[in-house]
C-alpha cells in the first residue's frame, strides 16, 4: 500500500527555522516524484515545488522560489520542506504527494499524505 | 500562468442528484492536462481524474470527466452522500502547476 507519512504539525514563532518531512513506503520511492502544496486557511490549493528523490533534481514554482527549501534522502525514503525565517503568512497546511507523469511534461498528484499544519504566531 | 476558474462556487444539492462542475482555463490546456481531486473537510485531497477523463484507481465509476482545450467538467452522475466534499481542478500541462479556487458541494 503506498503511504506518505508527514511529520506533526509545528507551533513556530516568526523568524525560526523549520524543517517538516514526508516518508514514503510501499513503493520505490527514488523513482517518483515528491510534490509540495500549500493550502493556507480557508483556502484552496497551491503546488510549491516537486523534487526527484533518486537525483534530488528540484523545481520550484516562481511563487515560491527563494522562499522555500525542498529536499529529500533517498536512503530513508523521506522528503523535506524547509524555512530559513518563517513568516507569520507561512501559516498553513502543507501537504506532500506523490507524482504521476514526468517533470518536462507535467505531473499530477495521486496518493497524499495526511497534512503538517504549521503555525506562524509571535 | 495559466489560472483556472471553476464554478459555481457552491453548489447545494441533494442525494441521487446528477452534479456538474465546471473548471475554465485562462489559456489552452495542453494535451488535456486536467486533474480533479476531491478534499473533505479535515482530510488530504484525494484524485479522481487525470488526463481531463480518465478515472483513478479506486475513483468510483459515478464520477467521469470530459472537456479539452480550456473547458472541462467534472460530472458526478448520481450523488451519494459521502460525495459533499470540494472539488479541485489542478492543470499541469504548463509549469507552474495551478489550482482552481475549488466548488463546493454541499447538502441541501
Amino acid at each position: 500500500e503506498v503511504q506518505l507519512v508527514q511529520s506533526e504539525a509545528e507551533v513556530k514563532k516568526p523568524g525560526e527555522s523549520l524543517k517538516i518531512s514526508c516518508k514514503g513506503s510501499g513503493y520505490s520511492f527514488s523513482t517518483y516524484w515528491i510534490g509540495w502544496m500549500r493550502q493556507m486557511p480557508g483556502k484552496g490549493l497551491e503546488w510549491m515545488g516537486i523534487i526527484y528523490p533518486g537525483d534530488s533534481d528540484t523545481i520550484y514554482s516562481p511563487s515560491f522560489q527563494g522562499q522555500v527549501t525542498i529536499s529529500a534522502d533517498k536512503s530513508i525514503s523521506t522528503a523535506y520542506l524547509q524555512w530559513i525565517s518563517l513568516k507569520a503568512s507561512d501559516t498553513a497546511m502543507f501537504y506532500c504527494a506523490r507524482g504521476r507523469g514526468t517533470a518536462s511534461r507535467g505531473l499530477y498528484f495521486d496518493y497524499w499524505g495526511q497534512g503538517t499544519l504549521v503555525t506562524v504566531s509571535p | 500562468e495559466i489560472v483556472l476558474t471553476q464554478s459555481p462556487g457552491t453548489l447545494s444539492l441533494s442525494p441521487g442528484e446528477r452534479v456538474t462542475l465546471s473548471c475554465r482555463a485562462s489559456q489552452s490546456v495542453s494535451s488535456s492536462y486536467l486533474a480533479w481531486y476531491q478534499q473533505k473537510p479535515g482530510q488530504s485531497p484525494r484524485l479522481l481524474i487525470y488526463g481531463a477523463s480518465s478515472r483513478a484507481t479506486g475513483s468510483p465509476d459515478r464520477f467521469s470527466g470530459s472537456g479539452s482545450g480550456t473547458d472541462f467538467t467534472l460530472t458526478i452522475s448520481r450523488l451519494e452522500p459521502e460525495d459533499f466534499a470540494v472539488y479541485y481542478c489542478q492543470q499541469y500541462g504548463s509549469s507552474p502547476w495551478t489550482f482552481g479556487q475549488g466548488t463546493k458541494v454541499e447538502i441541501k
